[in-house]
């Protein structure tokens, strides 16, 4: 049983488009995010989400808009993709009470060409 | 600002041997935490182990300690007697209170084991 799952695992597309990762999790936690790690493997918050609302928004391009429907899920969008958006996403979640605990998901790996 | 430093970008070791992963860090903050994190080549993430900037004693986990010396601000991860599985990136990441969801991350080390 998956504790949090992403979908897709590999994304390939142009630039200019605009894609969707979606992230779940069965933990019962309450707390999200996504985080960007970069070619050089530097890992990096964007966005945190507590009981659907948004608690952390680090410095992002707004072409990324995160969207949580409920407490288990967390989807990330991006608009008009371009070839520095080219990293791995990862989500996570934890208890918010236990923060340092977060549990990632297997990450995305988005190739923009 | 605060930062995390990981100074070894590759650590070689070997299978059985004790290894020390360093990690410093910078703060103002008097409450903070400090992880790691484990990244095997499959690519997921996997916390390690977490000390607590009041906490007294050092915290282990299994193989796992983490080396706390608040005055000198580092937080090096000790993994005991090394598995050929242990061969991965290895992150320190703070956080900025106990309850704080942002964790800053350093760059990293790669930890190869070998027989």
């Amino acid at each position: 049983d998956t504790a949090v799952s992403q979908t897709p695992k590999y994304l390939v597309t142009q630039m200019g488009n605009d894609k969707s990762i979606k992230c779940e999790q069965n933990l019962g936690h309450d707390t999200m995010y996504w985080y960007k790690q970069d070619s050089k493997k530097f890992l990096k918050i964007m966005f945190s989400y507590n009981n659907k609302e948004l608690i952390i928004n680090e410095t992002v391009p707004n072409r990324f808009s995160p969207k949580s429907p409920d407490k288990a899920h967390l989807n990330l969008h991006i608009n008009s993709l371009e070839l520095g958006d080219s990293a791995v996403y990862f989500c996570a979640s934890s208890y918010r009470t236990r923060s340092y605990e977060q549990y990632f998901g297997p990450g995305t790996r988005l190739t923009v060409t | 600002a605060q930062k995390i430093t990981q100074t070894q970008p590759g650590m070689f070791v070997q299978e059985k041997e004790a290894v020390t992963l360093d990690c410093t860090y910078d703060t103002s903050d008097q409450s903070y935490g400090l992880f790691w994190y484990k990244q095997p080549s499959s690519g997921e993430m996997i916390f390690l182990i977490y000390q607590g900037s009041y906490d007294e004693q050092n915290a282990t986990e299994g193989r796992y300690s983490l080396n706390f010396q608040k005055a000198r601000k580092s937080a090096n991860l000790v993994i005991s007697a090394s598995q050929l599985g242990d061969s991965a990136m290895y992150f320190c990441a703070m956080s900025l209170s106990y309850n704080t969801d942002k964790l800053i991350f350093g760059t990293g080390t790669r930890l190869q084991v070998f027989p």
